[in-house]
């Protein structure tokens, strides 16, 4: 089985900050990877897929890069809105999820 | 719009079964694969079971295979979940999803369940 791991586990920041969450494979997924935010209460919502696609209607403060093992999810500018969890998920053999980041307020 | 409305958790006893549903809206269901994805209290997002559209694939994740049965009915626009022999591991949220090209776009808002005597 692939295994993903995040880091951080948790991330304090403030509005406006560039925000930088890591996801390592611990084998190559190719770029079979997403990534996606979660409030409390609520179903996760996709950010991006294939490690740089942006989907529809994601603004674009959010972007995301890598292949093969290491991949990155970068807010260029907190917004109030995403305080939030984020999780990675790879797709390449059947599906993983990484363990979360939390993302809260400094 | 797409929609996603999942059913059929609540509380039950270890060793019981529970079904649950997800009932989808706002597309051609035949057209898309499915998932299930739970979420256990506090915790991280744990794949579980996924279904080919006419359902002639299906897998599942180590930790519910020969417990979980991932069913669907294209007729009515709906997606199951047969759990069987429930575990207190099994406490969670669980999830539906549609699959696009194996990432998860849409996801229904969740239906608890707490396996508890």
């Amino acid at each position: 089985d692939i295994q993903l791991t995040q880091s951080p586990s948790t991330l304090s920041a403030s509005v406006g900050d560039r925000v930088t969450i890591s996801c390592r494979a611990s084998q190559s997924v190719s770029t079979w990877l997403a990534w996606y935010q979660q409030k409390p209460g609520k179903g996760p919502k996709l950010l991006i897929y294939k490690a740089s696609s942006l989907e529809s209607g994601v603004p674009s403060r959010f972007s995301g890069s890598g292949s093969g093992t290491d991949f990155t999810l970068i807010i260029s500018s907190l917004q109030p809105d995403d305080f939030a969890t984020y999780y990675c998920q790879q797709y390449s053999s059947y599906s993983t999820f990484g363990q979360g980041t939390k993302v809260e307020i400094k | 719009q797409v929609q996603l409305v999942e059913s059929g958790g609540g509380v039950v006893q270890p060793g019981r079964s529970l079904r649950l549903s997800c009932a989808a809206t706002g597309f051609i269901f035949s057209d898309y694969g499915m998932h299930w994805v739970r979420q256990s209290p506090g915790k991280g997002l744990e794949w579980l079971s996924v279904i080919w559209p006419d359902g002639s694939n299906i897998y599942y994740a180590d930790s519910v295979k020969g417990r979980f049965t991932i069913s669907r009915e294209n007729t009515n626009n709906t997606l199951y979940l047969q759990m069987n022999s429930l575990r207190g591991e099994d406490t969670a949220v669980y999830y539906c999803a549609r699959v696009r090209q194996g990432y998860l776009d849409f996801w229904g808002q969740g239906t608890p369940v707490t396996v508890s005597s």
